[in-house]
């Protein structure tokens, strides 16, 4: 079974500030993990992806994730948030079941950036 | 951009009613995902397919059902829509390995069940 909780509902920031959207996973097995971006009326967009490899991932428009097994947390951040990173933000969680990887989807954090 | 296209975009329809979606890709991709959704739940899958004529449920799978006879075209049918059904119903593909591959998104149908 597999799970995955992102901490946070909404998360506002102004625009030069920092970024951390948090999420925390469960597993039964070494999962891949996966952030994707949502823009207002438009589809997913994968930001980044980890796959067993370096635990620090650098994704698309200055975002970082860092995998950290012992906390079970993959959180997103990005040091200096622009007006155009204002989406919902999906954390996701991906291992083997029945011969299959069937993803898992967070309930989604709402980033509001300030002028 | 991934060739993935919904349709329709947009439908409005009454309770009680069929309804069918169809997701067409063009990547050759095996793994085709039907999900919805809802604020608060973010996304949640309905049902996916691992190849021509295999499917299986997803978490939200009751009153749903999906056909996939071709590589490119994935079908959701609501066979008599309800109210809770309003939604907006994403379709996702992913890549021929059918690990833990990334996962690329259709624009999406908005459908309102009156």
């Amino acid at each position: 079974a597999q799970s995955v909780t992102q901490l946070d509902s909404h998360v506002s920031v102004s625009e030069g500030t920092p970024v951390l959207l948090r999420c925390n996973y469960s597993s039964s097995y070494s999962p891949s993990l996966f952030w994707y971006v949502q823009h207002p009326n438009k589809g997913l967009q994968l930001l980044l992806k980890y796959t067993s490899a370096a635990t620090l991932v650098k994704g698309i428009n200055g975002f970082e994730a860092e995998f950290k097994k012992s906390e079970t947390s993959f959180h997103l951040t990005k040091p200096s948030a622009h007006m155009s990173d204002a989406a919902e933000y999906f954390c996701v969680v991906s291992a083997p079941s029945g011969g299959s990887y069937i993803p898992t989807f967070g309930r989604g954090t709402s980033l509001i950036v300030h002028p | 951009d991934a060739g993935i296209t919904q349709s329709p975009r947009h439908k409005v329809t009454e309770t009680g009613t069929p309804v069918t979606l169809r997701c067409h890709q063009t990547e050759n991709h095996r793994y085709m995902y039907w999900y919805r959704q809802d604020p608060g739940h973010g996304l949640r899958l309905i049902h996916y397919s691992y190849g021509v004529k295999d499917t299986d449920k997803g978490e939200v799978s009751d009153g749903y059902s999906v056909s996939r006879s071709k590589t490119e075209d994935f079908l959701l049918t609501l066979e008599s829509a309800t109210s809770s059904q309003t939604s907006v119903y994403f379709c996702a593909i992913s890549e021929e390995a059918g690990g833990p591959d990334t996962q690329y998104f259709g624009p999406g149908t908005r459908l309102t069940v009156l």
